[in-house]
């Protein structure tokens, strides 16, 4: 079965730059790669996706990119907030529609 | 707003006892999900269900069970507790197959002493 792999377990950025969080997946017929974030004492909720045919999705200050034959995918954040801290999981919906998540990065903007 | 009820907020049990973990979802979704949450192994696929009276195992199916008799309500069932069955559980919905976005549940942490 799918096997989703995230990196790093944690990280912590100064406010306004950067963050990126890595994915990588073992089924290569997977076609659909969404992020959740969750909040602290919350939910999880959907930020952002994307399907195996397109290679970029951009949403404001969020961004994934997806290698298929690398078998790996990104989230970006740019310009980072305190309130985009929070615990953010990659998963993969593999050739069975299961929905297999890695095992999240939990990432700290410092103010 | 979609609106994904599960029954408890904390609960605790004793080992051996059987558990009942409920979840209602009140947008006509036709899949529901049941995952366990914790620490540093992300979101683990317990038991899923794609129509009423159907369920497929997950990931980590041993010692639980499901039952879906109406199409917004998903059971999970722990048969005789255990103390690594210790989590936070969570519970999913979506609409078929074309559209795959997960509305969950906020959540029942479950100790099992």
């Amino acid at each position: 079965g799918e096997n989703v792999e995230q990196h790093p377990s944690t990280l912590s950025v100064q406010e306004g730059d950067s963050a990126v969080i890595k994915c990588t997946y073992s089924d290569s017929a997977s076609n659909y790669f969404p992020w959740y974030k969750q909040e602290l004492g919350k939910r999880p909720q959907l930020i952002i996706d994307i399907r195996s045919n397109v290679g970029e999705k951009k949403d404001q200050r969020i961004a994934v990119t997806l290698n298929k034959t690398a078998k790996h995918f990104s989230l970006h954040i740019t310009e980072t907030q305190p309130e985009d801290s929070a615990v953010y999981f990659c998963a993969a919906r593999d050739s069975s529609y299961k929905l297999i998540f890695g095992s999240g990065t939990r990432l700290l903007v410092r103010p | 707003d979609v609106k994904v009820t599960q029954s408890s907020r904390y609960l605790v049990k004793r080992t051996g006892e059987k558990v009942f973990l409920e979840c209602v979802q009140d947008m006509d979704h036709e899949n529901m999900f049941w995952y366990r949450q914790d620490p540093g192994l992300g979101l683990r696929l317990i038991y899923f269900s794609y129509d009423v009276k159907m369920k497929e195992k997950g990931d980590i199916p041993e010692g639980y069970s499901v039952s879906r008799e109406k199409k917004e309500r998903f059971s999970l069932i722990l048969e005789s507790a255990s103390t690594n069955q210790t989590s936070m559980y969570l519970c999913a919905s979506s609409w078929g197959s074309l559209e795959e976005k997960l509305f969950f549940g906020s959540g029942t942490q479950l100790s099992v002493l």
